[in-house]
């Protein structure tokens, strides 16, 4: 029971334009949502997270938007640049600190 | 400041072998997570720990896997016996329970291959 997915293996965008990646999930009680980046042979990075009391977080080019009704998240990118290019992973968790549960994650690649 | 560290960083041994992955997390973290990166799989947990009480070790795959936590600062994960399938990329992850809502961090991992 995949309760986090993110449907989209790849994404390919060109250098400054905007990148969105998709993130959805099952769990009702889900109330905080992350979202880490991912080099090879490195770990994932943290990158932004989103309570479920919100829904939109934005730090610098990264902004989170979190659909509650559609059970929906989304990280926007703008602009996009070469060095964004990673594995993108969404994670849910229920109540704060507890367990992770990660989506499959997403290849974003920005062409220069 | 240090980040999650995790030795070794790769792992190549024979089936039927003991291997023991190390971690260290960061200073003060008092919630320390080990996960399991496969092909198949993603990224799943394997077992956490809460002020070096194991909380949730309903990921550990079977009776082979074992994680110890003896102090703050140091965790373990044991395979023994090891098998072909165990091959995968472990991470470890600590966070600070002491405030709501904050983000695991984790370590580069270990790439174990089982032959």
């Amino acid at each position: 029971d995949q309760q986090v997915k993110q449907n989209s293996p790849s994404l390919s965008v060109q250098e400054g334009r905007i990148s969105i990646l998709n993130c959805d999930y099952t769990n009702s009680m889900f109330d905080y949502f992350l979202w880490y980046k991912k080099y090879p042979a490195e770990g994932p990075t943290f990158l932004i997270s989103i309570s479920s009391i919100k829904d939109k977080n934005e730090d610098g080019r990264f902004t989170v938007f979190l659909n509650k009704s559609a059970k929906h998240l989304s990280l926007h990118i703008v602009p996009s640049q070469p060095g964004d290019s990673a594995v993108y992973f969404c994670a849910a968790s229920g109540t704060s600190g507890s367990r992770l549960t990660f989506g499959e994650g997403t290849q974003l690649t920005v062409n220069p | 400041d240090a980040g999650v560290i995790q030795s070794p960083r790769h792992e190549v041994t024979e089936m039927g072998q003991e291997v023991t992955l190390r971690c260290k997390p960061i200073s003060g973290h008092n919630s320390l997570f080990w996960y399991r990166q496969t092909m198949m799989r993603g990224l799943e947990l394997l077992i956490y720990f809460n002020n070096n009480v194991p909380i949730d070790d309903s990921g550990m795959p079977e009776d082979r896997f074992s994680a110890k936590m003896p102090n703050a600062s140091f965790s373990t994960l044991k395979i023994q016996p090891s098998e072909p399938r165990d091959s995968a990329v472990y991470f470890c992850a600590s966070s600070s329970q002491d405030h709501s809502n904050q983000p695991q961090h984790f370590g580069d991992g270990t790439r174990l291959s089982i032959l």
